[in-house]
């Protein structure tokens, strides 16, 4: 299985301020047409998770710009620009270029 | 957009069947999948299906217990759970995945004597 690892797992963030999640894959995520399966989830308390960034940067329809993915191969990072209050919570990546799916272990944001 | 059903309290060994209902994007367009997230854990990919249930697809561990099927003139998906065990508890969330991502509200099932 492709394993994804996240780091860091606690992330405490100053309203305002940026915040950068790293996600590490275990296999290459560049499929034989040359697509990056790679998301980005953001799951509030009690909610259920939502998806942020697909193919590694393509952000989803009503997210707002201060989210942004970007990596490649086996590496890649979320950054939220600005942080605001409603941004806490666990970020997890997905990967689906391989079976099984796997998730990362999660991020916790929370504010300082 | 995804509403469930089905969850519940069962036995160790007995059967549970999940269902999702889609509406406000094209069902019949989308893999269907099924996620689960234990008590206190992460999210766990457990099966999907293809837009014409031509492939299915499940994780190792629930492989010949679990299966999966969708009837896109109900826009509807279904997860048959057997032989379920205690490491089955957690919430499952039915997913479509496509152009945008859509999440149902999470059914807790639990699996306990």
């Amino acid at each position: 299985d492709a394993v994804l690892t996240q780091s860091p797992l606690s992330l405490p963030v100053t309203l305002g301020q940026s915040a950068s999640i790293s996600c590490r894959s275990s296999q290459s995520l560049i499929t034989s047409d040359g697509n990056t399966l790679l998301a980005w989830f953001h799951q509030r308390p009690g909610q259920s998770p939502r998806r942020l960034i697909d193919l590694v940067s393509k952000g989803d329809s009503g997210v707002p710009d201060r989210f942004s993915g970007s990596g490649s191969g086996t590496d890649f990072t979320l950054k939220i620009s600005r942080v605001e209050a409603e941004d806490v919570g666990l970020y997890y990546c997905m990967q689906y270029t391989h079976w099984p799916h796997t998730f990362g272990q999660g991020t916790k944001l929370e504010i300082k | 957009q995804l509403v469930g059903s089905g969850g519940g309290l069962v036995q160790p060994g007995e059967s549970l069947r999940l269902s999702c209902a889609g509406s406000g994007f094209t069902f019949n367009k989308y893999w269907m999948n099924w996620v689960r997230q234990a008590p206190g854990k992460g999210l766990e990919w457990v099966a999907n299906i293809n837009p014409d249930a031509t492939t299915r697809r499940f994780v190792d561990s629930v492989k010949g217990r679990f299966t999966v099927s969708r009837d896109n003139a109900k826009n509807s998906l279904y997860l048959q759970m057997n032989r379920l065990t205690v490491e089955d508890t957690a919430v499952y969330y039915c997913l479509a995945w496509g152009d945008g991502a859509y999440w149902g509200q999470g059914m807790l099932v639990t699996v306990s004597s």
